[in-house]
Order: structure tokens, then sequence, then C-alpha cells
């Protein structure tokens, strides 16, 4: 079992760039989770989904979007990025109040 | 309004020190799930512990152990004999049950720096 898997683990962008942050899980959860964590904070909801088809905002989702066509992906998405997205974003699922599982975070920089 | 609130941002200790990490919440749900994480230095986070609120029974796991308070709406952390290997930031985390999307809301984390 792979559990969660993000990719890029490191990316650098320039303003104004798009990219896609990836998320692949395998124990075929149906809730999933975007965070970002800033640093010397905790974690932030972005995005979230009760399954496929179905995605939400969370608490900060300016500046991103995401889909959820399957159980297993998550993508999320930046359009137009800022430097106020330099932030290590998380993803994670769960079976709701189950135990969430993380990812290993991908680190991104906007300059 | 859901809340985790970590008043120590910052404690350092010496190996074989104990040390305890506060955790305070705040939710108007009284079905709720609280959790610890671990942050090392690599960056990931491992989970520690979940608790479910209607079980107020304290849990021991190694060197760890966790006190779980209703009446004062707390969920301390303790690391008994600590180790260079537990520096790292620990964040408690809030889960609601009912009616919700099954997020967890983070406290700001406390950094622990355990010297030799």
């Amino acid at each position: 079992n792979a559990g969660v898997t993000q990719t890029p683990k490191f990316r650098i962008l320039k303003i104004g760039q798009s990219m896609t942050l990836q998320c692949t899980q395998d124990m075929n959860h149906n809730y999933m989770y975007w965070y970002r964590q800033d640093p010397g904070m905790g974690l932030k909801l972005i995005y979230y989904s009760v399954g496929a088809g179905i995605t939400d905002k969370g608490e900060v989702p300016n500046g991103y979007n995401v889909s959820r066509s399957t159980t297993e992906d998550f993508p999320l998405r930046l359009e137009l990025a800022a430097p106020s997205q330099t932030s290590v974003y998380f993803c994670a699922s769960t079976d709701h109040t189950d135990t969430q599982y993380f990812g290993p975070g991908t680190r991104l920089t906007v300059l | 309004a859901q809340k985790v609130t970590q008043a120590q941002t910052e404690i350092s200790v010496v190996e074989k020190e104990d040390v305890t990490l506060d955790c305070v919440y705040e939710t108007r749900d009284t079905t709720y799930y609280l959790f610890w994480y671990k942050q090392p230095p690599s960056g990931e986070l491992v989970f520690l512990i979940r608790r479910n609120s209607f079980d107020e029974q304290n849990e021991i796991s190694g060197r760890y152990s966790w006190n779980f308070q209703k009446s004062t709406s707390s969920f301390n952390f303790t690391i008994t004999a600590s180790q260079v290997v537990d520096s790292a930031v620990y964040f408690c985390a809030l889960s609601e049950a009912v009616g919700s999307q099954g997020n967890l809301i983070f406290g700001k984390g406390t950094k622990l720096s355990v010297k030799p």
C-alpha cells in the first residue's frame, strides 16, 4: 500500500504561471482534502471532496481549483501563481471521521 | 466556532526530561475527535493518536501518554524520558463528527527541541 502520494515534492514557479499538484490515494477513501501549511502555522483547509464528482471550498480556497473525477485522484490547480501561495501543500484522505492519512507534501515557492 | 489552541510555541528540554504539550479546544458538538500529529524536520505528518469525545480514558503508548479532560476541554500530550528523536513540531487537531466535512482543525503547533 502506497497510501497517499503527492507529486512533485518541490517546485519553483514564477508569478503568473500555472501548475497542478497531484494527489493519489490507494485506500479507497471517499474523503480527500488539500491543506496548506505556512511557516510557523498549522494547516489550513483549501478544498475538500466527499466523493468522486463532489468538491467544496474550505477556509482558504482563493487562487485554487480542484476536481475529483475518480475516487483515487484529487488534483489541486493553481491558475495564476502569486507569492502568497508560497507554502507547503498537503493532501490527505480518510473515511470521514477516521484517521486522516497525509501525503509527504509539496513545497512550492512562487518568485 | 471550532478552535484549537496550543499556547506553547516552543519548548526546549534536555534529554531524559519529561515534557507536556498542552492543547485546548473549542467546539459546539458533543461528538468529536481529537488528534495529535508529529511533524519531524523531514516535514511529513505522522499520526500519533485519535481520541473519541466519549472516551475520556487516558492512554499510554510507550513513552507517550495523553490526558483527555472534557471538563477543561484539554487534550494534553506527555513524553516521558524525552529523546533527541522526539524533536519535532507537534500538532493537536479537532474533527467534528455531526454535519461536518470531516476536515481537521489544527492548532499552530508546538516545536519541541530535545537537546542531548
